[in-house]
């Protein structure tokens, strides 16, 4: 499985965007990012995915880089809620069907009030 | 709807006991998937469900384990006889179709301790 790399912890204030990295170099082209958080006591919960072009949706953005070695999910208004490890994963689809997702260690996010 | 539930929340048993887990997917989900969390370490796939047949199993750590969906409803997933390294978090998951790269919908988890 092609690997991620993110930074372990990151800090945010209250109301204020949040930009979370991952590199993904060994990237193939059958490969979609996904990212996932899991808040305490909880399952993990799908946050966002996409393949090359960028995506919106109502919990997140999310911001492929062109060679597709990189993405940063955004939070844009950070609340107390949002504190979470979130992990990015990259899920392979290969032979008409997506393959199971394989967790790193994610970034714990800490949302100062 | 309802999301994705496992039963027990908690289990705790003595090493040697037998244990089953309870997964019950989203309603209409053929995909079913157990993961697990052991202290310390990655969450880590176990195996995955197409319906009634096992897809993937590659996860399985040996032979004390067996995961089971009979009629492609809900699973279960049993350890006999349980050890003190299989203590942890096990999480289950559902998905509509494993055709599309769509979300993976996962309970909260049932937190096993062996003693």
């Amino acid at each position: 499985d092609a690997k991620t790399t993110q930074p372990n912890s990151m800090e945010s204030n209250e109301e204020e965007p949040v930009h979370l990295p991952c590199n993904h170099s060994t990237i193939s082209g059958t490969d979609y990012i996904h990212w996932y958080r899991q808040l305490p006591s909880q399952g993990p919960e799908y946050v966002i995915h996409g393949l090359t072009s960028n995506v919106n949706n109502r919990m997140a953005s999310l911001a492929i880089a062109e060679d597709r070695k990189s993405s940063t999910l955004i939070l844009h208004r950070a609340t107390l809620r949002d504190a979470a490890v979130y992990y990015c994963i990259l899920r392979a689809y290969l032979s008409g069907s997506a393959r199971q997702l394989t967790f790193g260690s994610g970034t714990q996010l800490t949302v100062l009030p | 709807e309802a999301g994705v539930t496992q039963f027990p929340s908690h289990s705790v048993i003595e090493k040697g006991q037998t244990v089953t887990l309870r997964c019950d997917p989203i309603s209409g989900h053929d995909n079913l998937y157990w993961y697990r969390r052991v202290m310390g370490k990655e969450i880590k796939f176990l195996l995955h469900f197409v319906k009634e047949s096992k897809q993937d199993e590659s996860g399985m750590p040996n032979n004390r384990f067996l995961a089971e969906r009979t009629g492609g409803t809900y699973s279960t997933l049993k350890v006999q006889p349980a050890e003190l390294e299989d203590s942890g978090v096990y999480f289950c998951a559902s998905s509509y179709t494993d055709r599309s790269v769509g979300p993976l919908h996962f309970g909260n988890g049932t937190r096993l301790t062996v003693t």
